[in-house]
């Protein structure tokens, strides 16, 4: 089916922990995201990538990196996990502002 | 950064009613998205409008987009169960026409049967 993979689904992480957050997309856009999603507060975004190669802050990248990968793959890395990164991550694409299509989240606990 | 302020926080309907709710900016929108999200699910777009004064329906969905461009509205008609979620008003800030997206807060929907 197409649309946006992400993986993995759930995670629970000890405070200071790294981890990368995956996300694929087969719809052939050329823009990716990264969304935070915290009760109340919307869609937050945090990394953003208009096209392979180039990669922008969005509104809340502190304690966060991203890799665009190639045009298929955006990763969202946590290089110290902190408990205020404890959220639901939704990763998303588009190109040429139709077609957002977002992918099932990632629920991330840090403790 | 720019907010859109949508409204109602939350609803609780009966079964067959219809629902309206609004989202509200301070500066202008090109493209205005309204969005789904079921529990434990990313959002699913529903409506997608570009252009002041665009009415768009999707079934029971009817969106407008405003002509002042600062504002959009949701309506549901004949509700049922399966409606339940919250929705999410979306667009491109500072008045651009695609990119990345400025959300609302979300109004939760609860239909009782």
């Amino acid at each position: 089916n197409a649309g946006v993979t992400q993986t993995p689904k759930f995670q629970v992480l000890k405070t200071g922990q790294s981890m990368t957050l995956q996300c694929a997309q087969d719809m052939n856009h050329n823009s990716m995201y990264w969304y935070r999603q915290d009760p109340g507060m919307g869609l937050r975004l945090i990394y953003y990538s208009a096209s392979e190669g180039t990669t922008d802050k969005g509104e809340v990248p502190n304690g966060y990196n991203v890799s665009r990968l190639n045009k298929r793959e955006f990763s969202l890395r946590l290089e110290s996990a902190a408990p205020s990164q404890t959220s639901v991550y939704f990763c998303a694409s588009s190109e040429r502002g139709r077609g957002y299509t977002f992918g099932s989240g990632t629920r991330l606990t840090v403790v | 950064g720019q907010q859109l302020n949508q409204s109602p926080q939350s609803m609780f309907i009966q079964e067959g009613e219809d629902v309206s709710m609004n989202c509200t900016s301070s500066s202008i929108f090109n493209t205005w998205l309204w969005y789904k999200q079921d529990p434990g699910e990313g959002p699913v777009l529903l409506i997608a409008l570009y252009k002041a004064g665009e009415l768009t329906s999707n079934g029971r969905l009817t969106a407008q987009f405003g002509i002042t461009r600062k504002d959009s509205f949701l309506n549901i008609s004949a509700s049922i169960p399966s409606d339940v979620g919250i929705y999410f008003c979306a667009g491109p800030p500072g008045g651009t026409s695609y990119g990345k997206l400025t959300f609302g807060q979300g109004t939760i929907l609860t239909v009782h049967p």
